[in-house]
């Protein structure tokens, strides 16, 4: 069975300072990989996807994220925090065309 | 275009009462999913249709829960009996897979329902 690990619950950033965000999975063979964005009341935004292809992604307002077999993560960063980040975030990763099972999230303020 | 809707965004019902909560997919997406966010679980898959083929349903956390897609299109979650712990947002995401294009695989998720038990 797949897992998603996201190691504590809440990051602090000031603003400008570097963003990043753990996870790791858990599976014997690489699955796909997506970073999710919830803001408040909302539904969940696709950040960006490891679908196989290149191990270096990147995705939407300026985050991206490195596959790395070896380690078994799928790190997320950002090279300088905007207080419109913060939001919670999830690490998620599912085997083909099937659901998705999701890390527990990670809060992420930023700090003016 | 349009993106997900689910409706209603808030319910509130009393204890033992039943609930449906509604589901319309992206036009054209033929896999549609159900999960639940709660405080204390997270975020759960629930159940799963795509296409023509029967559903995935283990993620259902109990025989209270049901979920049905009429036409390959709208889809509604039903609870019975419905209980405190069934307090939660439920989120629906639909996409549209094409064989070995996993790029084709992302989610898009509705803005949720948010079900409050009494």
């Amino acid at each position: 069975a797949q897992s998603v690990t996201q190691l504590g619950s809440h990051v602090s950033v000031s603003e400008g300072a570097l963003v990043l965000l753990r996870c790791n999975y858990s599976s014997s063979v690489p699955p796909y990989l997506f970073w999710y964005v919830q803001y408040p009341n909302q539904g969940l935004q696709l950040l960006l996807k490891y679908t196989s292809a290149a191990t270096l992604v990147k995705g939407i307002n300026g985050f991206e994220a490195e596959f790395k077999k070896s380690e078994t993560s799928f790190h997320l960063t950002k090279p300088s925090a905007h207080m419109s980040d913060a939001a919670e975030y999830f690490c998620a990763s599912s085997r083909a065309n099937s659901k998705l099972t999701f890390g527990k999230g990670i809060t992420l303020s930023v700090r003016p | 275009g349009a993106g997900v809707s689910q409706s209603p965004s808030n319910k509130v019902t009393e204890k033992g009462k039943d609930v449906e909560l509604r589901c319309d997919p992206i036009s054209g997406h033929t896999a549609l999913y159900w999960y639940r966010q709660s405080l204390g679980q997270g975020l759960e898959f629930l159940i799963y249709f795509q296409g023509n083929s029967a559903p995935d349903k283990s993620g259902l956390p109990s025989d209270r829960f049901s979920a049905e897609r009429t036409g390959g299109s709208v889809s509604t979650l039903t609870i019975q009996r419905t209980q405190q712990e069934d307090s939660a947002v439920y989120l629906c995401a639909s996409s549209s897979p094409r064989h070995r294009e996993p790029s084709s695989y992302e989610q898009y998720f509705g803005p949720g329902t948010r079900l409050t038990v009494t």
